[in-house]
């Protein structure tokens, strides 16, 4: 995923917010994505957003697009142990077809 | 569970010699995706079958690799003459027709 960038990790308090950053480089991508892969697992989808919203909210996620920056945001709020895992940004590539992935975020979540 | 399964779970090989892998993803998933998968990287996209048609390699995609899915259901991923550098995860994920990618748990591969 050379294309989209993230910071590699990520420590937080139990309880506090994280803020997981993103930045891609097509800005003709439909869809963005926000995958999570836990230890010794596949990668599993957490949330979307359509290329024209600003912002998406799915219970304890949010999602935040700047289309003008190429910028993505997760915030993950009342961070819980559990959610400790790798999470990647994905943008659609030019097909349209396929997924370009970042090199993901490792949230470390400390009790 | 997101019902694709991949097999073998691990693979060690020695150098030069051929691998196969296999992804069974669910029969709606009319998409299917092999990806792979190094430390500290993320998945990188190898190629896409919409049904039976290969319809997008990567150029990470060497001709040592080949992939099939000839009925449409289940796929291989075959690498020939192995080499060190094929050391990865390799991912198989399917969908239907959405952006939304259904992963297995993927298939190691170490080459001594």
């Amino acid at each position: 995923g050379e294309d989209v960038e993230q910071s590699l990790f990520l420590s937080v308090r139990e309880g506090d917010s994280s803020v997981i950053n993103c930045t891609y480089t097509d800005s003709s991508s439909t869809y963005l994505y926000w995958y999570k892969q836990e230890p010794g697992a596949g990668l599993q989808l957490l949330t979307y957003i359509f290329s024209n919203m600003d912002m998406k909210q799915d219970q304890r996620l949010t999602v935040l697009l700047n289309k003008k920056d190429k910028h993505l945001s997760l915030r993950i709020a009342d961070t819980q142990t559990g959610d400790s895992a790798i999470y990647f940004c994905a943008e659609t590539m030019d097909s349209g077809y396929a997924l370009n992935f970042g090199k993901g975020t490792s949230l470390l979540v400390t009790p | 569970d997101t019902g694709v399964s991949q097999d073998p779970r691990h693979k060690i090989t020695k150098r030069g010699q051929n691998v196969t892998f296999r992804c069974d993803p669910i029969s709606e998933h009319n998409r299917l995706y092999w990806y792979r998968q190094t430390l500290g990287q993320g998945p990188e996209f190898l190629t896409y079958f919409q049904n039976e048609a290969q319809l997008e390699k990567s150029r990470l995609l060497s001709d040592r690799f080949s992939a099939e899915r000839p009925k449409g259901s289940f796929s291989t991923l075959e690498i020939q003459r192995t080499e060190q550098g094929d050391s990865a995860m390799y991912l198989c994920a399917g969908s239907k027709n959405t952006g939304e990618l259904f992963f297995g748990e993927g298939s190691r591969l170490t080459v001594l």
